[in-house]
């Protein structure tokens, strides 16, 4: 059965800090990795990755896959609270659909 | 593009009613696909569709769900007879290939 396993489910951290979001994942014929951000209201979009080692990055965050080992990690540096929220990775097989995981909730004191 | 625009956005029902809850994809989107997020199971994936035609039902709860797609620009999910249970954050998505997803602002349901 497909899966996507998100670690940890919850981080609190102060601002300034840097942290790192894992998500492992089995599907039958993987496509891609998605990482989204949701704060109180609909997921928003942040990466797309389908090739190993090559990292995509969008100001502080940055994600970067492993297709050997099964697993991607989201980076976020230099954390404000503004990047409180729950960030959600989804992964696309073969059938079409995104398997979500159960999210990361990412709470960022000042 | 106004984005994806989900109606309503609120909605009251007593259980045992009907529920129909609408989307409208972004234009040019071939996928529209609709979530149920609740606190204890997070986000499903119900049902999607590609070219208006639906491809994966698997995550359809019972027979009381129902979604249809009738042309490329609307979609309506149903729920008949509502339940207690049902009521969950029903989010409608739409994309342009198999990957990137977006997501409209939801209808948060509640049954009583």
């Amino acid at each position: 059965e497909d899966k996507v396993v998100q670690s940890p489910l919850s981080l609190v951290v102060h601002e300034g800090d840097t942290v790192t979001l894992n998500c492992s994942y089995e599907v039958t014929n993987f496509r891609s990795l998605l990482w989204y951000k949701q704060e109180k209201k609909a997921p928003t979009f942040l990466f797309m990755l389908t090739s190993s080692g090559i990292e995509k990055k969008s100001g502080r965050l940055s994600s970067i896959l492993d297709k050997k080992e099964l697993f991607s990690i989201l980076n976020i540096t230099a954390t404000q609270t503004g990047d409180s929220a729950v960030y959600l990775c989804a992964v696309h097989g073969n059938t079409g659909k995104l398997i979500f995981g159960q999210g990361t909730t990412l709470q960022v004191k000042p | 593009d106004a984005g994806v625009i989900q109606s309503p956005r609120h909605e009251v029902t007593e259980m045992g009613q009907e529920v129909t809850l609408r989307c409208k994809p972004i234009s040019g989107h071939d996928y529209l696909f609709w979530y149920r997020q609740t606190m204890m199971r997070g986000l499903e994936l119900l049902i999607y569709f590609n070219n208006n035609v639906p491809i994966d039902d698997s995550g359809m709860p019972e027979d009381r769900f129902s979604a249809k797609m009738p042309n490329a620009s609307f979609s309506t999910l149903k729920i008949q007879p509502s339940e207690p249970r049902d009521s969950a954050v029903y989010f409608c998505a739409s994309s342009s290939n198999i990957g990137e997803q977006y997501f409209g602002p939801g209808t948060r349901l509640t049954v009583t």
